[in-house]
């Protein structure tokens, strides 16, 4: 079975600066897909970025990146020039052909004005 | 409107009740998914269903049944109710594998 993990429960960044929330998952499969999804305090689950593991450039999308390393099975998310309506829980996110999307336990991002 | 909707939104209810838990969406997705939620756990798939005629067990069922009633509505049953039970219920909809899954507002349950 696959897992995936976030080994920080709770970050923390001051407004404008940029922070890195970790993902590792555990795979033995070579296609696959991996997600983050931000749920604010709202509980609505968001898609924040995507990433097909067949490619190797690294998905964008505005201020949010991620750090694709297939090899280390890593999948970190960059979100630069933070925002306060950035503070949520992160989960990250993996799907195979199995078409289970397993989610990790998420990281509580809170945003310092 | 909400693409995908949840009802109801909060539900207390007792040991050993029955409970039902409904999902609709408007998005014309065939692939409908039931999760829950619980701290430090993530979501966790407990159903999911690609068209009407198909149903299949997600990594954590027991306890739990559900319904595909239509293309837009799938059900989730508790036939009783027990307090390990009380989470955060997500369903969710795509249209294909390894695309976006979008997310319904969520049921918070609690169980006495």
């Amino acid at each position: 079975a696959q897992t995936v993990t976030q080994s920080q429960p709770e970050m923390s960044v001051q407004e404008a600066e940029t922070v890195t929330l970790s993902c590792t998952y555990d795979t033995s499969e070579s296609d696959y897909y991996l997600f983050w999804y931000k749920q604010p305090p709202s509980r609505q689950m968001i898609l924040v970025i995507r990433q097909e593991a067949y490619k190797q450039q690294n998905a964008t999308e505005n201020r949010f990146s991620v750090n694709f390393q297939k090899a280390a099975k890593s999948f970190s998310l960059k979100i630069s020039d933070s925002q306060l309506g950035d503070a949520a829980m992160y989960f990250c996110a993996y799907y195979n052909a199995g078409n289970m999307l397993t989610f990790g336990g998420g990281t509580r991002l809170m945003v310092k004005p | 409107d909400a693409d995908v909707t949840q009802t109801p939104r909060n539900r207390i209810t007792k040991t050993g009740k029955r409970i039902m838990l409904e999902c609709s969406q408007t998005k014309g997705h065939d692939r409908m998914y039931w999760y829950r939620q619980d701290p430090g756990l993530g979501l966790r798939l407990i159903y999911y269903s690609f068209d009407v005629k198909d149903i299949n067990k997600g990594e954590i069922s027991d306890g739990y049944s559900v319904s595909r009633q239509a293309q837009a509505k799938f059900s989730l049953s508790l036939e009783s109710a027990i307090p390990n039970q009380t989470a955060l219920y997500f369903c969710a909809t795509s249209d294909a594998p390894g695309v976006e899954q979008y997310f319904g507002p969520g049921t918070r349950l609690t169980v006495t």
